[in-house]
């Protein structure tokens, strides 16, 4: 069983809808990576959480720590949302560096 | 700033040569990280620094080395490239908290 479980693993939407990207991790974690992978292949990471919720723009990431669960939710969506979201959970590593445990990714699409 | 830049951008091996990936990286981080990225499946760590002269294993760590001389680079190397290792490769940074990435070299072995 993967440590990071992503789902759903494909998701299609259409323009304006509400995303729900939920990630599950079974690891102890000391935070908690939200990336996004274009479609070109470049990585870009979107947040980083070890407690509550954050907010850039139409993005909004939240996290349980008692439940070991994590959401991504983009609001009014748009075809340039179009991209594989990964999870990817954060444990210590040697000099204070962290390794990160990956999800699969879910792929997004967004139709317009 | 270039952030971090990799190269090649792609390369065919045949079994058993060996080749370096390069990455380099313009923002003075102490922290750097080989990752493989296979179809279908998540990014995996094969190597990692905390500084010049300090690396460590990461989870797939068989069949690839690195050496930090630099704070700037973390160059990658295949000894004898086996059809396995057949991936695309990102290399990535960071101060703290957020890496970042590479553009990535994509590896096909033959």
């Amino acid at each position: 069983k993967n440590e990071v479980e992503q789902s759903p693993q494909n998701l299609t939407a259409q323009e304006g809808e509400f995303i729900t990207i939920n990630c599950s991790y079974s690891v102890g974690i000391s935070a908690l990576h939200w990336l996004q992978q274009h479609p070109g292949g470049g990585i870009v990471s979107l947040f980083m959480l070890s407690s509550g919720k954050k907010k850039h723009g139409r993005l909004i990431a939240t996290i349980n720590i008692q439940e070991k669960h994590s959401s991504l939710h983009i609001t009014a969506s748009h075809p340039r949302d179009s991209a594989v979201y990964i999870c990817a959970a954060a444990g210590p590593a040697q000099g204070g560096s962290e390794k990160l445990v990956f999800g699969k990714g879910t792929k997004l699409t967004v139709n317009p | 700033n270039a952030g971090v830049t990799q190269t090649p951008k792609f390369r065919i091996l045949k079994i058993g040569q060996s080749m370096t990936l390069q990455c380099t990286q313009d923002m003075n981080h102490n922290y750097m990280y080989w990752y493989r990225q296979d179809p279908g499946m998540g990014l995996k760590l094969i190597y990692y620094s905390v500084g010049a002269g300090i690396t460590d294993k990461g989870e797939v760590p068989n069949g690839y080395n690195v050496s930090r001389s630099t704070t700037e680079d973390f160059p990658l190397r295949l000894e004898l490239a086996a059809p396995s290792q057949t991936s695309v490769y990102f290399c990535a940074s960071s101060l703290s908290e957020t890496q970042y990435f590479g553009p990535g070299t994509r590896l096909l072995v033959l």
